[in-house]
This record gives C-alpha cells, sequence and structure tokens, in this order.
C-alpha cells in the first residue's frame, strides 16, 4: 500500500525558507498517472493547496503562493521536494504531502502523509 | 479562486442519526467534488469523489449527491467513528480549494 512520509525542520525562524521532503514508498513516483502534491493547514483552520510535480517535473502553483514555492522531483528516490521562502509567522502549518492524479477528472488527493508541523519562530 | 463554503461549521449529533452537511461552490465545478474525514492530529482521509462515488473501504452509509454549485455528504446512520471534521474539495480548476470544514461533534 502506497505511503508517504513528510521530514524536515519542524522551526524556521522568519524571512528564512522552509524546506520538506516527501518520502514514497510501496509505490513509484515515477507512475504516470500521478501528480504529488503539498497542501498545508494552520493550526485549526482549513486546508490550503500548495502545489503540485509531476515526475517529469512539470508543476503547477496556487497563485496565491507562487511566488515563494519551488517544489523538485528526485525519481532515483522517489522523493519530492518543497521549498517556501521568505516565511512568516503566517505560514505555521502542518504540511501534508500528497497524491494527486494526473488526469484533470482524477484531481483529489490520496493517499496522504501524516503531516508534519512548521513553525515560524525567532 | 472557486472559492467552497460548508454548512454548517458545526453539527452537533447522536449515534444513529442521520446527518447531512452541504458544499456550496462560488462558481460550478460541474461534480469534479471530492469528500474527505478529518480526525485530531491525523491527516485527511478521501471519502468520496466524483461527487458521489465511494472510495474504496468506505462505509455505505456514506453518500455524496450533488452537481453545479451545490453538494451534500450524507451519513446515513452516525458511528462513534464518524465523529471527526469533514472538508469537501473541488478540483474543477486550479486552484484547487476546499471548504472550511464541518466538525460533527457528539450531542
Amino acid at each position: 500500500q502506497l505511503q508517504l512520509q513528510e521530514s524536515g525542520p519542524g522551526l524556521v525562524k522568519p524571512s528564512e525558507t522552509l524546506s520538506l521532503t516527501c518520502t514514497v514508498s510501496s509505490g513509484s513516483i515515477s507512475n504516470s498517472g500521478y501528480y504529488w502534491g503539498w497542501i498545508r493547514q494552520p493550526p485549526g483552520k482549513g486546508l490550503e493547496w500548495i502545489g503540485s510535480i509531476y515526475y517529469t517535473e512539470n508543476t503547477y502553483f496556487n497563485p496565491s503562493l507562487k511566488s515563494r514555492v519551488t517544489i523538485s522531483v528526485d525519481t532515483s528516490k522517489d522523493q519530492f521536494s518543497l521549498r517556501l521562502s521568505s516565511v512568516t509567522a503566517a505560514d505555521t502549518a502542518v504540511y501534508y504531502c500528497a497524491r494527486q492524479g494526473s488526469v484533470a477528472s482524477r484531481r483529489w488527493f490520496d493517499p496522504w502523509g501524516q503531516g508534519t508541523l512548521v513553525t515560524v519562530s525567532s | 479562486d472557486i472559492h467552497m463554503t460548508q454548512s454548517p461549521s458545526t453539527l452537533s449529533a447522536s449515534v444513529g442519526d442521520r446527518v447531512t452537511i452541504t458544499c456550496r461552490a462560488s462558481q460550478s465545478v460541474v461534480g469534479w467534488l471530492a469528500w474527505y474525514q478529518q480526525k485530531p492530529g491525523k491527516a485527511p482521509k478521501l471519502l468520496i469523489y466524483r461527487t458521489s462515488s465511494l472510495e474504496s473501504g468506505v462505509p455505505s452509509r456514506f453518500s455524496g449527491s450533488g452537481s453545479g454549485t451545490e453538494f451534500t455528504l450524507t451519513i446515513s446512520s452516525l458511528q462513534p467513528d464518524d465523529f471527526a471534521t469533514y472538508f469537501c474539495q473541488q478540483y474543477n480548476s486550479y486552484p484547487y480549494t476546499f471548504g472550511q470544514g464541518t466538525k460533527l461533534e457528539i450531542k
């Protein structure tokens, strides 16, 4: 059964760059049927899609975050990564990685990683 | 962006009750809507996709309906395991957006 696991620092200073990696296991990130996405959830709030990447490195982002977001993929390690620059306290959230269908009619998220809390604080 | 609004924000109900959660989109998403269940400290879990298609392993007491801008998630007979927060998500157009969530509480 496909599993995803986020990893990275839990504390980032304001104005610095948040970096997270998602490792895919029991499956291949090079599967042509899927994109791989990042979603975040501020404490006690709703979900916000950040962006998604295909194994060919095709990416698309939420326009609200696009200027600060980089998503990359390493097919040799079955990993994809998120970088969010110039963070502020508003970027404090649980960050999830998830698989997303590549066909437009299948763009729900399933499964999800367990999530990792990133706090932005000095 | 398509704005998704769920109602109610909080719902108190008892085991055995039939409950319905509504999700409204600011513009048509056709039928490209999913529902997720989230328990405290856990990741969201896919329940329903394409408005009414039940994800494998999800109990049949869950059902979804709707089209265009108005959708519903119904739980026919609440079980103790169902008390959680539920989110809708549109994937008709990007950026993909979620509702703010409906917290289902025990009465």
